[in-house]
């Protein structure tokens, strides 16, 4: 399968922003997506973007995709205690086959 | 309410006695999926469905089979478990339209331990 790689752990103070990174292989990635995992419960998705746009943003996310680079990035802006979970980056060229990243870990520190 | 329900939610068994997942959805929701989520390598796609009567291998099939006679139900069925399938399994569903916008609704998840 193809490889997304994220790093592990991330701590932040509250009210800071987090920068969440994830780097994938696969050139032929059309959509990328972010997903949150609080404890004990399934992934909901944050937010998606599309291989042809650079950046989007929606409400205090900001993802920014560098497709030469094949790097994702996820910045939480203020980020609070509820923000606490595990949040994965995601890819898929078709839709119907998706290729997760090993997750990182973020913990918001009051 | 719209949701995704697994079960059992937490299973432990012995190697070799055969066990099936069940995973149903209320959405009528064409796209169904398994995961197996295991420590440092997150997320990893099992089969996926996308319809009725139409499966597909994802990454890691092997020792896992599944059936999609119903449009809501998508069970996994593990034939002969061995303990390298101990992990927390996730279904998911989605529409037609919502996929290829990652709207991903997932179960609540299954726990499940080979001895």
């Amino acid at each position: 399968g193809e490889d997304v790689e994220q790093s592990l752990f991330l701590s932040v103070r509250e009210g800071d922003s987090s920068v969440i990174n994830c780097t994938y292989t696969d050139s032929s990635s059309t959509y990328l997506y972010w997903y949150k995992q609080e404890p004990g419960a399934g992934l909901q998705l944050l937010t998606y973007i599309f291989s042809n746009m650079d950046m989007k943003q929606d409400q205090r996310l900001t993802v920014l995709l560098n497709k030469k680079d094949k790097h994702l990035s996820l910045r939480i802006a203020d980020t609070q205690t509820g923000d606490s979970a595990i949040y994965f980056c995601a890819e898929s060229r078709t839709g119907n086959q998706f290729y997760f990243g090993t997750g990182t870990s973020l913990t918001v520190i009051p | 309410e719209a949701q995704v329900t697994q079960n059992p939610r937490y299973l432990i068994t012995v190697t070799g006695k055969k066990l099936t997942v069940t995973c149903s959805q209320n959405m009528n929701h064409e796209y169904m999926s398994w995961y197996r989520q295991d420590p440092g390598l997150g997320l990893r796609q099992i089969y996926y469905s996308m319809n009725v009567e139409v499966t597909d291998k994802g990454d890691v099939p092997e020792g896992y089979k599944v059936s999609r006679k119903e449009k809501r139900n998508f069970p996994l069925i593990l034939e002969s478990p061995s303990p390298n399938q101990t992990s927390l399994y996730f279904c998911a569903s989605s529409s037609t339209s919502g996929r290829k916008t990652g709207e991903l609704f997932f179960g609540e998840g299954s726990r499940l331990t080979v001895l």
